[in-house]
């Protein structure tokens, strides 16, 4: 059964700091994983989306990567604003194709 | 990547009372679709499995009869809250499965709250 973990739960950082968000998860046997956004109150936002192929995917400011052999993957935000502060949140596929979220970990980016 | 709309996206009603939740896929046929829910703070919980022309399939404490998800089109799932409760107040979010893609595109949710 697939399980994944996100560290930190929350960050608060000054702007202008590059960031790494972590998630972890159980099954490795994935064909993709997704990093999304959450403002408060709204929906999803799909951020990244790394195929089973890849090791890596960046929009913009954000890198994101994937080690399936250690079950990790993180993501990198280069040079943070403000606006960056929302929820982000990790979610990596089970065997029938059902996605399993992390607890997501709430940035706060101080101005 | 693909459009999938939610209708209502705002919705209150009164204890008791039944909600529908539409859930459409603008620009592809979806077989499948998945509905979620969020409780403020937490994380999106899996609640069922939407199957195009079949019953859906639901996570375990989800209970089907409260839950009514009819998929009878490949672009339309509608999930049903009946006889809603104040416990029931949350965001739904849903999601169309592409095969060939395997990648969920998720729904902008439906905010329920039941007074």
């Amino acid at each position: 059964k697939q399980e994944v973990t996100q560290i930190p739960a929350a960050l608060s950082v000054p702007e202008g700091e590059n960031l790494v968000l972590n998630c972890s998860f159980t099954d490795s046997a994935i064909y993709n994983l997704q990093w999304f956004r959450q403002d408060p109150g709204k929906g999803l936002t799909s951020l990244l989306l790394i195929q089973s192929s890849q090791r890596e995917q960046t929009s913009g400011r954000l890198n994101a990567s994937l080690d399936k052999s250690s079950g990790r993957s993180t993501l990198y935000i280069a040079a943070s604003q403000p606006g960056d502060s929302a929820t982000y949140l990790c979610a990596a596929p089970d065997s029938s194709y059902k996605l399993i979220f992390g607890s997501g970990t709430r940035l706060l980016v101080r101005p | 990547g693909a459009v999938v709309s939610q209708h209502p996206s705002r919705v209150i009603c009164k204890s008791g009372t039944s909600v529908k939740i539409e859930c459409r896929s603008l620009d592809f046929q979806a077989t499948t679709m998945f509905w979620y829910r969020q409780f403020p703070k937490q994380s999106l919980m899996l609640m069922a499995t939407s199957n195009e022309g079949s019953k859906a399939t639901y996570e375990q404490g989800v209970e089907k009869d409260k839950f009514l998800i009819n998929h009878a089109s490949l672009t339309l799932s509608t999930l049903t809250v009946t006889s809603a409760h104040p416990e029931d107040s949350s965001f739904y979010i849903c999601s169309a499965f592409r095969w060939g893609q395997e990648t969920q595109y998720f729904g902008p949710g439906t905010r329920l709250l039941v007074l």
